[in-house]
């Protein structure tokens, strides 16, 4: 069975602090994305990753083709950073944007 | 651009009555997708679509049909609801290029069936 773990569950910051979520898959993967689920529910697309690293803002996102794994980095975190983080991964190239995802990492950072 | 728009936002069913979730996006995105997402569980995929006039089964079809008629509108009927289909459905339309791909999703509907 091709599985998505993320680790941690749940995840207690304080403001300012670095923040890392981990995220493991199975079998070989096409590509992987990050996702932010926003306390009232709302999704959105962070990064897709195929190799390496990508950056966005305060984001920073890894991943290790051989090690099965990613990382989901936030530096100098915020409170409106809460939210409930999701890794998906494809399995299928070509026009099969099929995704599986992980169960979710609900982070709080307190001010 | 509205993006992916959903409605309704809530519904309330009782077991055995239909309905139908509806979806749109003004992107013009081939793929769109239908999700729902359960209490301790990641989003699971239901059907998902590859272009008008195909659609295609996920992980947990049963329950449930889609059609494709128009690039822009992709909705989900309930045949017959059981309270096993109280979740959060999402609806999520993919743009997709040679290099990359992301995912637009709707608000959500939160359906709960008695």
């Amino acid at each position: 069975k091709n599985e998505v773990e993320q680790s941690p569950q749940n995840l207690t910051a304080q403001e300012g602090e670095f923040i890392t979520i981990n995220c493991s898959y199975s079998v070989g993967i096409s590509a992987l994305h990050w996702l932010q689920q926003h306390p009232g529910g709302g999704i959105v697309s962070l990064f897709m990753l195929s190799s390496g690293k990508k950056k966005h803002g305060r984001l920073i996102a890894t991943i290790n083709i051989q090690e099965k794994h990613s990382s989901l980095h936030i530096t100098a975190s915020h409170p409106r950073d809460s939210a409930v983080y999701i890794c998906a991964v494809r399995y299928g190239g070509g026009s099969n944007y099929k995704l599986t995802f992980g169960k979710g990492t609900l982070l709080t950072v307190n001010p | 651009n509205a993006g992916v728009t959903q409605t309704p936002k809530f519904q309330v069913l009782k077991t055995g009555q239909s309905m139908t979730l509806q979806c749109a996006q003004d992107m013009n995105h081939e793929y769109m997708s239908w999700y729902r997402q359960d209490p301790g569980m990641g989003l699971r995929l239901i059907h998902y679509s590859v272009g008008a006039g195909i659609t295609d089964q996920g992980e947990v079809p049963n329950g449930y049909n889609v059609s494709r008629s128009t690039t822009e509108d992709f909705p989900l009927r309930l045949l017959s609801a059981a309270p096993s289909q109280t979740s959060v459905y999402f609806c999520a339309s993919t743009l997709t290029t040679p290099s990359t791909d992301t995912q637009y999703f709707g608000p959500g509907t939160r359906l709960t069936v008695l």
